[in-house]
């Protein structure tokens, strides 16, 4: 298994355009989680989703988009990039079901750098 | 959400046992406390995870009182390499309601030589 894989890795923005970061598990989880880790900052949740067409806003869901047609993909859409959307992303799942004892799976991360 | 509360850093030296200690004074019935590790660019791992008493696995001991209002993760000997950020995180039910994990600010961990 891949586990959780997200592209690109590293992306340049002009303010005002968009663009969508991409999320993949391998391990048929249902849920699926998108954070944002500020510098020197904890994780903020902005999206998740508890399986295919159904997802829910977390902390910091303003400026973001999500949509969830498979179980395998949960991809976040930027509309309307701004500088404080700079950060770095990262995508999580647990499978569904799951004792409160699962544990999160994380991508390795999209640094985000909006101009 | 149960919220946790961590030091925000520590500084230690190479061979010496660490604790950090998360505080979660709200924390539920059905809440576990799971602790990740993260190092400079990557995402969040797996360190350990306990409902009362005490765990221990090959890499931290766990440590949580009768009250399980905090709890304390333990490395022994740590290293270098042991230099992250750690994050308590207590956990609700995972159902079909969905999951809503909540990181705080972590606990910058700095291994001096």
């Amino acid at each position: 298994n891949a586990g959780v894989t997200q592209t690109p890795k590293f992306r340049i923005l002009k303010i005002g355009q968009s663009m969508t970061l991409q999320c993949t598990q391998d391990m048929n989880h249902n849920y699926m989680y998108w954070y944002r880790q500020d510098p020197g900052m904890g994780l903020k949740l902005i999206y998740y989703s508890v399986g295919a067409g159904i997802t829910d806003k977390g902390e910091v869901p303003n400026g973001y988009n999500v949509s969830r047609s498979t179980t395998e993909d949960f991809p976040l859409r930027l509309e309307l990039a701004a500088p404080s959307q700079t950060s770095v992303y990262f995508c999580a799942s647990i499978p569904w079901g799951a004792a409160p004892r699962e544990t999160q799976y994380f991508g390795p991360g999209t640094r985000l750098l909006v101009l | 959400l149960a919220k946790t509360t961590q030091p925000i850093s520590m500084d230690s030296y190479e061979g010496q046992e660490v604790n950090i200690t998360c505080s979660h004074n709200n924390i539920a019935t059905n809440d576990y406390i799971t602790w990740y590790q993260q190092f400079p660019s990557q995402g969040p791992r797996f360190i350990i995870q306990g409902y009362k008493t005490k765990v221990t696995n090959e890499v931290a001991s766990l440590f949580i009182p009768a009250d399980r209002k905090s709890s304390t993760l333990s490395l022994p000997r740590v290293s270098l390499s042991d230099t992250a950020v750690y994050y308590c995180l207590v956990g609700a039910r995972v159902d079909n309601y969905g999951q809503n994990f909540v990181f705080g600010p972590g606990t910058r961990l700095s291994v001096l030589p």
